[in-house]
């Protein structure tokens, strides 16, 4: 099946700073999405992308599918974006949803 | 307009009790999926659901595993004589239709098997 991998797995950041994570993938995909999951453990919505560039606040996010990744951008970090953030793709004709291992956020005040 | 529900929210069970699970979709979704996330195994998909067919469920894990939807809508998901490997959360997404739409998560039934 296609495979999927985050990086890193792990960030700490201070309050303010900005970051970004990245999401490699083995095949053509035709749903890419990204996904913050809170602390009571609820997958929040952050982008359907999988071609392109999104923004929506302080988040960003580009796929890139003929290179098979995407990047999502957090720019002036606050507490509230702790967690862990997933990438999930589909592939043509699959209709599952396939997630990689996340990357778990903290940012310090 | 409300999200995926799940029921219940925490789920204790004795090892070899059977449990139920529920979802309710957004309503007008016809797409359905069960995933379950533990602690070695991440996130991962068991089935899903075109109106109350399931034309893939090359995720349930054993056929202790069963799941159904009916009136294209509520779907609930069964594990027969529970184990403690069955411990995770289970969680239900929908989409508007099959194919390439953007999936919504319920919060999820944290299941401890004792």
């Amino acid at each position: 099946g296609i495979q999927v991998e985050q990086s890193p797995p792990d960030l700490i950041l201070q309050e303010g700073a900005n970051s970004t994570l990245r999401c490699n993938f083995s095949d053509s995909v035709n749903n890419l999405q990204w996904f913050h999951q809170n602390p009571w453990g609820q997958l929040i919505n952050l982008f359907y992308i999988p071609s392109g560039t999104k923004q929506n606040g302080r988040l960003s996010a580009t796929t890139v599918a003929t290179e098979r990744y995407s990047l999502l951008y957090i720019s002036s970090s606050q507490t509230t974006d702790s967690g862990v953030y997933f990438c999930a793709v589909g592939k043509v004709g699959n209709e599952k949803l396939t997630f990689g291992t996340g990357t778990r956020l903290t940012i310090i005040p | 307009g409300a999200g995926v529900s799940q029921s219940p929210s925490n789920k204790v069970t004795e090892k070899g009790k059977d449990v139920e699970l529920r979802c309710d979709p957004i309503s007008g979704h016809t797409a359905l999926y069960w995933y379950r996330q533990s602690l070695g195994q991440g996130l991962e998909f068991l089935i899903y659901f075109q109106g109350n067919s399931a034309p893939d469920k090359s995720g349930l894990p054993s056929d202790r595993f069963s799941a159904e939807r009916t009136g294209g809508s509520v779907s609930t998901l069964t594990i027969q004589r529970t184990q403690q490997e069955d411990s995770a959360v289970y969680l239900c997404a929908s989409s508007l239709q099959r194919g390439a739409y953007e999936q919504y998560f319920g919060p999820g039934t944290r299941l401890t098997v004792t």
